[in-house]
């Protein structure tokens, strides 16, 4: 069953605007990561976010935690034409202890308009 | 560094027969996990190997199954295939067990069609 999901579920947003996706999550978590895939293939690690951290930047990505409304943000600046791609949030439930899996959401498509 | 690869990339199977799908991981990843993606069901959990060892298991039922080799490769078996196997089946690797914990690498991914 999915722990998360995206909001919105697709998004088309001008090249150079600011693209913003949410996360909501059931269950507590130990941490929570964002995977970008590119139609039909494998999936690449953005970032990992912990429960003890409420936001992460990375180049022109900022990740934000809010745990206690369960949810994440990811914002993607100054947008660009290869940033068309799915965006997904993964969970790892705080009940899996020492049994840890990622437990992915519904997925944002995100298309970026030239 | 080489990516994760798998083989075959695209496979067409008839339902009843089985299949074998195959995962090279990142050179020192000990971790593989395998993951089933559809259009309906999105994005499931199968299975985690580490050492050799089955770490962690979905909840698919037992037609499904996989290996780790002591060089980290994995393999997953899916018998009796059924339509509602068509999917892309992901494989992923990392440093170290547990898949929420570190930075998953995946493969391309294997396509599987059962008609």
């Amino acid at each position: 069953s999915q722990q998360g999901e995206e909001d919105p579920q697709a998004l088309s947003i001008q090249e150079g605007e600011n693209a913003t996706m949410n996360c909501s999550y059931k269950t507590s978590i130990n941490n929570l990561q964002w995977y970008r895939q590119n139609s039909g293939r494998g999936l690449v690690h953005l970032i990992l976010i912990r429960s003890n951290e409420r936001e992460k930047h990375s180049g022109r990505l900022r990740v934000t935690l809010d745990t206690s409304k369960k949810s994440s943000s990811l914002l993607i600046t100054a947008s660009r034409a290869a940033d068309t791609a799915s965006y997904f949030c993964a969970t790892d439930a705080a009940s899996n202890f020492g049994n840890e899996k990622l437990t992915f959401g519904t997925g944002t498509r995100l298309t970026i308009i030239p | 560094k080489a990516g994760v690869t798998q083989t075959p990339r695209y496979l067409i199977k008839t339902r009843g027969q089985q299949v074998t799908l195959s995962c090279s991981p990142i050179s020192g990843h000990r971790s593989v996990s395998w993951y089933q993606q559809t259009p309906g069901q999105g994005l499931q959990f199968l299975f985690e190997y580490f050492s050799e060892t089955q770490r962690n298991k979905g909840n698919f039922p037992g037609r499904f199954s996989g290996r780790q080799f002591s060089n980290s490769r994995s393999e997953m078996n899916v018998s009796t295939l059924e339509l509602g196997d068509s999917a892309l089946y992901l494989c992923a690797s990392s440093l170290g067990a547990g898949t929420g914990i570190y930075e998953q690498y995946f493969g391309p991914g294997t396509r599987l069609t059962v008609t």
